[in-house]
């Protein structure tokens, strides 16, 4: 109950698409639902983040979409750009705990 | 400013030493997190101070001992680690638990 399952594992776009990442959880605990992004070497940089009230939330190219009645939650990157290229970890929080479930997150690859 | 930093970068380390991860942030967040991050894997809490006490340690073994001497400040105390610790030790910081800010890490090698 505690997952956050997150697909795909890995990802290649061309520059200039839309990037996909899917998360999905099943504890009606959860909160609040940050994405991370993470460079080699370097700590996970909050991204953008959503409350269950909300469906969208859009920060620049960035947005998420997120299904309440499905437990699903996803982020879209538009003009997908070289500079995107990072690891993208999904994440929920606990209302009980105020802990972070991490989803297994996407190595996702901009190719020219 | 939502900086958190970490000192060491690097850390190698036998497995008799004892050593110390510090982490510092100057944004008046009333919350320090420690995680630990193996390769490609999200990170793993290990700890969590609220008001400078301890309010969640995830069965973390004792050879890992975390310390909050103030507001601002983090450690983490290593001794008798074992190989398998090598890691990427992450510090965060927030104000109310939802938006958690990470630090750089440090890299922590254990030979």
């Amino acid at each position: 109950q505690q997952q956050v399952k997150q697909s795909p594992q890995s990802l290649i776009v061309q520059k200039g698409g839309i990037s996909i990442i899917n998360c999905a959880y099943e504890n009606t605990a959860f909160d609040y639902f940050p994405w991370y992004q993470q460079f080699p070497g370097k700590g996970p940089a909050l991204l953008i983040a959503i409350r269950p009230d909300v469906s969208e939330k859009k920060e620049g190219r960035f947005t998420i979409s997120f299904n309440k009645s499905a437990k699903q939650f996803s982020l879209h990157i538009m003009d997908s750009q070289p500079g995107d290229s990072a690891t993208y970890f999904c994440a929920a929080r606990n209302f009980g705990n105020e802990k972070l479930t991490f989803g297994t997150g996407t190595r996702l690859t901009i190719i020219p | 400013d939502t900086e958190v930093t970490q000192t060491p970068k690097h850390l190698v380390m036998g497995m008799t030493n004892k050593k110390s991860l510090k982490c510092e942030q100057h944004m008046g967040h009333r919350a320090m997190y420690w995680y630990k991050q193996k390769a490609k894997k999200p990170p793993e809490l290990m700890f969590v101070y609220s008001y400078e006490k301890l309010s969640i340690n995830e069965s973390v073994p004792s050879r890992f001992s975390p310390e909050c001497p103030n507001s601002s400040l983090l450690n983490l105390h290593l001794h008798a680690l074992q190989p398998e610790d090598s890691a990427l030790y992450l510090c965060a910081s927030s104000q109310n638990s939802y938006e958690q800010y990470f630090g750089p890490g440090t890299r922590l090698t254990v030979t």
